[in-house]
């Protein structure tokens, strides 16, 4: 079967630095998606990786090993309003979205 | 860009009520369309995929006609959710992809609150 694992709940201070783990089993690969959700609303779009190594956009990065099934988020310089989840996503050989079930990230002053 | 809008955001029903809710994808043209329903805490589980001018997939698990799709336009999809019961209240929320079958962010609405009494 398919399967997205990423931890529940993380907790980190402001200022801070915080990884994200995502790891994956799909049948096929056709790049994998972060996105940020605040409660109560719609996720946004982070960021897109299909092939290996780190990309990297201002505070956010992420990382992907495609032999390894396995990708992570990288926030620098937390802030309070980094708090959310976040949600990694595989595009399978289907181009369908497999959802992990989020990463609860709380950040403290 | 690629703004996708939802209507109405909230909205509160009695059991038994059917319940429309729109998609529109505002700056862009929707080839693929996405419904995803998400409990609270929980993950976003998809519903159907539907593409402009053909009938929706269905996920498994997911009644056809208890939650009618339509995806008429390349800027509207529409969630018909039919005799709504206490157990269909949730975050339903609407995505948008500018291609068929091909590796394109999906670009999210801003979601729909539905409470069923």
């Amino acid at each position: 079967g398919q399967n997205i694992d990423q931890p529940t709940e993380m907790t980190a201070t402001e200022g801070a630095i915080v990884q994200i783990n995502c790891t994956y089993q799909t049948s096929g690969f056709n790049g994998l998606f972060w996105y940020q959700q605040h409660a109560g609303e719609a996720p946004t779009f982070l960021s897109y990786n299909v092939l290996d190594g780190l990309e990297e956009k201002g505070r956010f990065s992420s990382f992907l090993s495609r032999s390894k099934g396995y990708s992570y988020l990288l926030l620098k310089e937390l802030q309070m309003k980094d708090s959310a989840s976040y949600l990694c996503a595989v595009m399978d050989s289907n181009y369908q979205l497999i959802w992990g079930a989020g990463t609860k990230l709380i950040i403290k002053p | 860009g690629a703004v996708v809008s939802q209507h109405p955001s909230r909205v509160i029903c009695k059991s038994g009520t059917s319940v429309k809710i729109e998609c529109r994808s505002l700056d862009f043209q929707a080839t693929t369309m996405f419904w995803y329903r998400q409990f609270p805490k929980q993950s976003l589980m998809l519903m159907a995929t539907s593409n402009e001018g053909s009938k929706a997939t269905y996920e498994q698990g997911v009644e056809k006609d208890k939650f009618l799709i339509n995806h008429a336009s390349l800027t509207l999809s529409t969630l018909t959710v039919t005799s709504a019961h206490p157990e269909d209240s949730s975050f339903y929320i609407c995505s948008a992809s500018r291609l068929a079958g091909g590796p394109d962010e999906q670009f999210f609405g801003p979601g729909t609150r539905l409470t069923v009494l």
